[in-house]
């Protein structure tokens, strides 16, 4: 399998632009996470979906941020219009969070710089 | 409420020298997982290993081991003779098994292996 892909890997754009992060989660995978890494608030979680339905997003910053998952083998995260503090690697994850080995596994993560 | 809680922000020893990485978990749950991440410099997220609530069974993975013990609450990890490779970043995390399947992580504890 090839685990978790995203991409970019990196991502540099200029403030006020649209940015969109992309995912493709493991195959057979029911849940579907994207989460933010910064040093000043570590690891956060953005939005989860199961079974391409959005769960919580109880954790997406503000409305200049939004997630979709159309179907199983994909989804999206935009932020339009980016600004300077969005800056940090965005993670996707997926796992069979229903079934006993309910572990996550992450892609590369994307880097995103705005400048 | 659920939380976990890495009181060791940063290790460093030396090569050779064995060390353990705290993890203390709060939850009310009677169905939870326990899980170890490792984060590299390179950045990406690994999986290490799961522990499930009802499984008090110690684990041995080459030189890794984990002690998972209910009544302190606490899943502690430790490398035997550690090496420069094992510098990274230790996660670890919490999932119930209930409606919220949402992981919750501690903060990470930051270990330097030095030569």
């Amino acid at each position: 399998d090839a685990g978790v892909i995203q991409s970019p890997r990196h991502e540099v754009t200029e403030m006020g632009q649209e940015v969109t992060l992309r995912c493709k989660p493991i195959s057979g995978h029911n849940s579907l996470f994207w989460y933010r890494q910064t040093m000043m608030r570590g690891l956060e979680l953005l939005i989860y979906f199961n079974n391409n339905v959005p769960i919580d997003d109880s954790g997406m910053p503000e409305d200049r941020f939004s997630a979709k998952m159309p179907n199983a083998s994909f989804s999206t995260l935009k932020i339009q219009p980016s600004e300077p503090r969005d800056s940090a690697v965005y993670f996707c994850a997926s796992s069979r969070v229903t079934g006993f080995a309910p572990e996550a596994f992450f892609g590369q993560g994307t880097r995103l710089t705005v400048v | 409420a659920q939380k976990v809680t890495q009181a060791q922000t940063e290790i460093s020893v030396v090569e050779k020298e064995d060390v353990t990485l705290d993890c203390v978990y709060e939850t009310r749950d009677t169905t939870y997982y326990l899980f170890w991440y490792k984060q590299p410099p390179s950045g990406e997220l690994v999986f290490l290993i799961r522990r499930n609530s009802f499984d008090e069974q110690n684990e041995i993975s080459g030189r890794y081991s984990w002690n998972f013990q209910k009544s302190t609450s606490s899943f502690n990890f430790t490398i035997t003779a550690s090496q420069v490779v094992d510098s990274a970043v230790y996660f670890c995390a919490l999932l119930d098994a209930g409606n919220n399947r949402k992981l919750i992580w501690g903060l990470g504890t930051s270990l330097a292996v030095n030569p």
